[in-house]
């Protein structure tokens, strides 16, 4: 069964860094982009930004563009999601999904179909 | 503040049709396909809904999504206990500003 899971819960000071990882399990880690979407608390998903883990291709939300960068490892399965230069209103709920292309055959965006549990980052000034 | 617009709560009883709006624009909405989130307090969000209208495996047909123009809409039909929760709208946008997802700031669902 496809799984992806997240490393756990992280406090961090104002102007530090954070990386978060999501091991994918299940599945052919390279045929489907991971995707990063956080939620604070009480509010709504906001997108950050995807990555192809077959070819380490990115693309990121403008408004994380300066600051976040995804990667990969390949032989462990394992997806990164790096924010630096934290602030207090990057405090939130970090989720990893998959961009599920088989629910699209080409010719749709591919829905996010299996998430992570979500890792709590908690920036304090 | 987010670029889809939903209504912040809806309501409904047990048996009842419930439907939850999703206002977008052109570079979004009318020009791209829709997907709704199902999430539950404290757990991850879960696909209810992709290209408007499709349902993935093991989504009930209580669960129905339609799109005109800039907006879209969630049916729930037979309402039951368990649909209480936050529901989300995605499209993704093809903005000058930047190319990316973007979500509605979610409804909630509560069960009278």
């Amino acid at each position: 069964q496809v799984q992806l899971v997240q490393s756990g819960a992280e406090v961090k000071k104002a102007g530090a860094s954070v990386k978060v990882s999501c091991k994918a399990g299940g599945y052919d880690f390279t045929s489907d982009d991971i995707h990063w979407v956080r939620q604070a608390t009480g509010q709504g998903l906001e997108w950050m930004g995807w990555m192809n883990p077959n070819s380490g291709n990115t693309g990121y939300a403008q408004k994380f563009e300066d600051r976040v960068t995804m990667t990969r490892n390949t032989s462990l399965s394992t997806a990164y999601m790096e924010l630096s230069s934290l602030r207090s209103e990057d405090s939130a709920m970090y989720y990893c999904t998959r961009g599920a292309s088989s629910l699209c055959g080409g010719d749709c965006d591919p829905p996010f179909d299996f998430w992570g549990q979500g890792t709590l980052v908690t920036v304090s000034s | 503040q987010s670029i889809l617009t939903q209504p912040p709560s809806a309501s409904g009883t047990p048996g009842q049709r419930v439907t939850i709006s999703c206002s977008g624009r052109r570079s979004n909405i009318e020009k791209n396909f829709v997907y709704w989130y199902q999430q539950f307090p404290g757990t991850a969000p879960r696909l209810l809904i992709y290209r408007n209208d499709q349902r993935p495996s093991g989504v009930p047909d209580r669960f129905s999504g339609s799109k005109s123009g800039t907006s879209a809409s969630l049916a729930i039909s037979g309402l039951r206990s368990e649909d209480e929760a936050d529901y989300y709208c995605g499209a993704w946008d093809d903005s000058k500003s930047g190319p990316q997802w973007v979500f509605g700031g979610g409804t909630k669902l509560t069960v009278l």
